[in-house]
């Protein structure tokens, strides 16, 4: 079952730009991914934020998790043509930590140089 | 350092032909893997995870099974495929659930 919901679906921006992607999810959580997939390979993780943080950084990354709200973004500042991508978030489908990742729909994001 | 080997890359299948498709780990012990499946443009259903030798869960019915025969071994089988199988199979492995995954990378499949 999808837990988490990427918006917006795709999103088109000029090189140097800050790119701003949102994920929602259902359920809680103790903790919230978001990945990477350059077309036609395998994901790659990029940052892991816990339920009790409220932001995370990791070089040009920002990520920031709402509880309350469900919700999760992540900011890629001073964008660059190699950040095109699709990028996802992914949760445990409830709390327990006892249950495997699924992944929403991803954000496929463009960068113009 | 841990690696993760899927093969093949690409691979054409006809209908009801069998399937096999191989994924092994190095570097680490007892890893939890994964089979996604992802059609294109959208994002990874989950199909067969596994947390140990011969403990493989099932999160949707189909046409397709997993096995592990070796803690670092994951396959995925079929004996008749179909041609709503064909899609983009990606493996992965994590050290305990809900940490960061390792993904191989992919295996293109197209039934015709």
């Amino acid at each position: 079952s999808q837990q988490g919901e990427e918006d917006p679906q795709a999103l088109s921006i000029q090189e140097g730009e800050n790119a701003t992607m949102n994920c929602s999810y259902k359920t809680s959580i103790n903790n919230l991914q978001w990945y990477r997939q350059n077309s036609g390979r395998g994901l790659v993780h990029l940052i892991l934020i816990r339920s009790n943080e409220r932001e995370k950084h990791s070089g040009r990354l920002r990520v920031t998790l709402d509880t309350s709200k469900k919700s999760s973004s992540l900011l890629i500042t001073a964008s660059r043509a190699a950040d095109t991508a699709s990028y996802f978030c992914a949760t445990p489908s409830d709390k327990s930590g006892n249950t495997p990742l699924v992944f929403g729909k991803g954000t496929r994001l463009s960068v113009i140089a | 350092s841990q690696t993760i080997h899927q093969w093949p890359a690409t691979l054409v299948q006809p209908v009801g032909s069998p399937l096999s498709l191989e994924c092994t780990v190095e570097g680490t012990s007892n890893p939890n893997l994964y089979w996604y499946r992802q059609a294109a443009g959208r994002g990874l259903q989950l199909l067969f995870y596994s947390v140990g030798i011969g403990q493989i869960s099932s999160e949707v019915p189909q046409n397709l099974s997993a096995s592990r025969p070796q803690d670092r071994q994951f396959i995925l089988s079929s004996k008749k495929l179909l041609l709503s199988d064909s899609g983009f199979y990606l493996c992965a492995w994590e050290r305990t659930l809900n940490t960061e995954a390792f993904f191989g990378q992919g295996t293109r499949l197209t039934v015709v």
